[in-house]
């Protein structure tokens, strides 16, 4: 079945340090890829996606590109704040079959301090 | 903007209650979801609906059912709630086929402790 695999973490950086999330997947044909926030006490928000291969997603100045050759969707941000502090979950939309199952990575704690 | 609302924010039940988590979205999306977060776990499907009266088993239905009989409503039913069902609940729901964004949106959970 279908997949996903990241670091647990946390990653604790400095702010303005470089992010990078690393985030691989298993499936079948052609999913959709996502990165979902989670702030503390909070629901999961839709960071960003990508639809297709060689997709590059953005969103508040984080970026992850689709790649097929690899399975990779790693999250990057060249300079993180520390409001940037959330657990973040790599997921995938499987498209076989008639109904499209979200799978989820086990998420990464993130910590940025001043 | 799409909404998902969940009926509780937090929820305390005894051992044994029957428990009845609720599930509104306002997008008429086909797809909706229950998982359950836990820390070291991640989130884990428990059963997903892709219409009226459909259901499929995820990943760990055991101690779960699920009841949609409109669109717009997904519930999740503890049938006789046990300590190790203490957790996060999260509901979302999304665009089923190819109709839409592909995306999946959530409520805001539930924490349901079960003493």
């Amino acid at each position: 079945g279908d997949s996903v695999t990241q670091m647990e973490g946390p990653v604790t950086l400095s702010e303005e340090a470089f992010l990078t999330i690393n985030c691989t997947y298993t499936a079948t044909g052609y999913p959709s890829l996502f990165w979902y926030v989670q702030y503390p006490g909070e629901g999961l928000q839709l960071l960003l996606k990508a639809t297709k291969a060689d997709d590059k997603g953005s969103n508040k100045g984080f970026e992850a590109t689709y790649r097929k050759e690899t399975t990779s969707f790693h999250l990057e941000k060249g300079s993180v704040q520390v409001s940037d502090s959330a657990v973040y979950f790599c997921a995938l939309r499987g498209n076989s079959g008639g109904y499209q199952k979200v799978t989820f990575g086990i998420g990464t704690k993130l910590q940025v301090i001043p | 903007d799409v909404k998902v609302t969940q009926s509780s924010r937090y929820l305390v039940k005894r051992t044994g209650e029957k428990v009845f988590l609720e599930c509104v979205q306002d997008m008429d999306h086909e797809n909706m979801f229950w998982y359950r977060q836990d820390p070291g776990l991640g989130l884990r499907l428990i059963y997903f609906s892709y219409d009226v009266k459909m259901k499929e088993k995820g990943d760990i239905p055991e101690g779960y059912s699920v009841s949609r009989e409109k669109k717009e409503r997904f519930s999740l039913i503890l049938e006789s709630a046990s300590t190790n069902q203490t957790s996060m609940y999260l509901c979302a729901s999304s665009f089923g086929g190819v109709r839409g964004a592909v995306e999946a949106f959530f409520g805001q959970g539930t924490r349901l402790t079960v003493v």
